[in-house]
C-alpha cells in the first residue's frame, strides 16, 4: 500500500510490561513523526525525525519513551514500563519535505494502546 | 494557554446548510495552518492547507486565515452526513521543527 502503515493496530500491556510500536512511512518521505491521542483530544506531538536523525523530542512525556528510526525509513515507538496513563492511540504520521511551509502529514492508523 | 483553542462542540447542522469551524492559534509566527477531519476511530484525514490571509476555496470547503486576528475557520457548504466527524485545526509554527500543534477537534453532526 501507499500510506503510513503501523503496527500493531492494537496493544494490551499490564502495567509495567515494556512495548514496541512500529511505523512504517510512505516510501521516500523524509520526516517522521509520532502523536499520542487521547480520549477526545487532539494529538500531541511527541517526537519528530528527519531520516534517521532525531530533530525533535521535546513531547515525550518520560524517559520511558524513546524512539529511533536507525535507517531512515521504518520507525519505533518503544515504551518501557507502562503506565495506565499511557493508554492512548499513538499516530506516526510522515511528510515530504524536509522544513518547507506546506508539507502536510499523512496519518497511520494508529496503534491503540491499553495499559490494564 | 495552548497554541490551538477549538470549540470542542458538538456542533449540529441540519443536511443542507452551511457549518462554520472555527480556530484560534496563539503564535503569531506561525505558518501554515491546516484542516484534518477525523471519522471516529480513524486517523486524521488532511482536508485543507492555507498560508495566506484571505479565502481559499476546495470544492465544498473553504477555508479563512485572518493573521491579524489569528483567526483561522473552516466552512463546509451544502452539508452532508458523510461530513460528521471531528475537524481537527493545525498549526505549523514559523520557529522549530516540522511538526504541527493541533487544537482538541470540533465534533460536527450533520442531521439528515
Amino acid at each position: 500500500g501507499a500510506g503510513v502503515s503501523q503496527s500493531p493496530r492494537y496493544k494490551v500491556a499490564k502495567r509495567g510490561q515494556d512495548v514496541a510500536l512500529r511505523c512504517d512511512p510512505i516510501s521516500g518521505h523524509v520526516s517522521l513523526f509520532w502523536y499520542q491521542q487521547a480520549l477526545g483530544q487532539g494529538p500531541e506531538f511527541l517526537t519528530y525525525f528527519q531520516n534517521e536523525a532525531q530533530l525533535d523530542k521535546s513531547g515525550l512525556p518520560s524517559d520511558r519513551f524513546f524512539a529511533e528510526r536507525p535507517e531512515g525509513s521504518v520507525s519505533t515507538l518503544k515504551i518501557q514500563r507502562t503506565q495506565q496513563e499511557d493508554s492512548a492511540v499513538y499516530l506516526c504520521a510522515s511528510s515530504l519535505g524536509y522544513r518547507d511551509q506546506v508539507s502536510p502529514l499523512h496519518f497511520g492508523n494508529g496503534t491503540r494502546l491499553t495499559v490494564t | 494557554q495552548k497554541e490551538v483553542e477549538q470549540n470542542s462542540g458538538p456542533l449540529s447542522v441540519p443536511e443542507g446548510a452551511i457549518a462554520s469551524l472555527n480556530c484560534t492559534y496563539s503564535d503569531r509566527g506561525s505558518q501554515s495552518f491546516f484542516w484534518y477531519r477525523q471519522y471516529s476511530g480513524k486517523s486524521p484525514e488532511l482536508i485543507m492547507f492555507i498560508y495566506s490571509n484571505g479565502d481559499k476555496e476546495d470544492g465544498r470547503f473553504t477555508a479563512q486565515l485572518n493573521k491579524a486576528s489569528q483567526y483561522v475557520s473552516l466552512l463546509i457548504r451544502d452539508s452532508q452526513p458523510s461530513d460528521s466527524a471531528t475537524y481537527l485545526c493545525a498549526v505549523k509554527l514559523k520557529t522549530g521543527a516540522n511538526n504541527l500543534f493541533f487544537g482538541t477537534g470540533t465534533r460536527l453532526t450533520v442531521i439528515p
